[in-house]
């Protein structure tokens, strides 16, 4: 069936250098991406969406990249704080209102 | 900020019992979904209730589960005779109905173990 998954499950930086986090997707039909971050013992917390008619999306020194042509969205971080340790999902819907089908998660482990 | 609550934050239980965990979703919310995510794996889509029905469930959502909203305020999921793999965290969220805010908004969870 459809699927969204990550390609890596730990990325370690160091504080202050920028992240990149990658995600592929094979649901063509997909029009909406987010990205969570989970903090443990919490619930997923929304990060930045994008939309699937647009390829770049900026928020407050994080970036989501969508590549439709080859099914693949990236979040990056820039400045890479401890407070960015999490795990990382990227989720995707079909339609308005519809259910989130999540990717495993990605660990990003911030070094001081 | 308004925030989608949980309670309990945690649930212990004995195989076959009967558990209800409780939501309170953001109050101008009107989709409202729960989640499930089985400790280090992947958060899974349950079900999603708008206009007091079902609009959306999964294959693990399946007769021992049931949804409620008996009041205006709280959104509820029932599994009516736990099992052993039933144990996980559990999650609800909400989003708006209007179109460019749908964004789902989670709460913090509820950990059921079953022993």
């Amino acid at each position: 069936g459809e699927s969204v998954g990550l390609h890596l499950p730990t990325l370690s930086v160091q504080e202050g250098d920028n992240s990149i986090i990658n995600c592929a997707y094979s649901n063509s039909a997909s029009d909406y991406f987010i990205w969570y971050k989970q903090e443990s013992g919490k619930g997923p917390q929304f990060i930045i969406d994008i939309r699937s008619n647009m390829d770049k999306r900026q928020g407050q020194r994080v970036t989501v990249l969508l590549n439709k042509t080859v099914k693949h969205l990236s979040l990056q971080i820039a400045a890479t704080q401890p407070g960015d340790s999490a795990v990382y999902f990227c989720a995707e819907q079909g339609g308005a209102n519809s259910k989130l089908t999540f990717g495993k998660g990605i660990t990003l482990s911030v070094r001081p | 900020e308004p925030e989608v609550t949980q309670t309990p934050s945690h649930q212990v239980t004995q195989m076959g019992q009967e558990v209800i965990l409780r939501c309170v979703p953001i109050s101008n919310h009107l989709y409202f979904y729960w989640y499930r995510q089985i400790l280090g794996q992947k958060v899974e889509f349950l079900v999603s209730f708008y206009n007091n029905e079902i609009s959306e469930k999964s294959e693990i959502f399946d007769d021992q589960f049931s949804v409620e909203r008996p009041d205006g305020s709280n959104f509820t999921l029932k599994i009516r005779s736990t099992k052993l793999e039933d144990s996980a965290m559990y999650f609800c969220a909400s989003s708006d109905r209007l179109a460019g805010q749908e964004t789902q908004y989670f709460g913090p969870g509820t950990r059921l173990l079953v022993l």
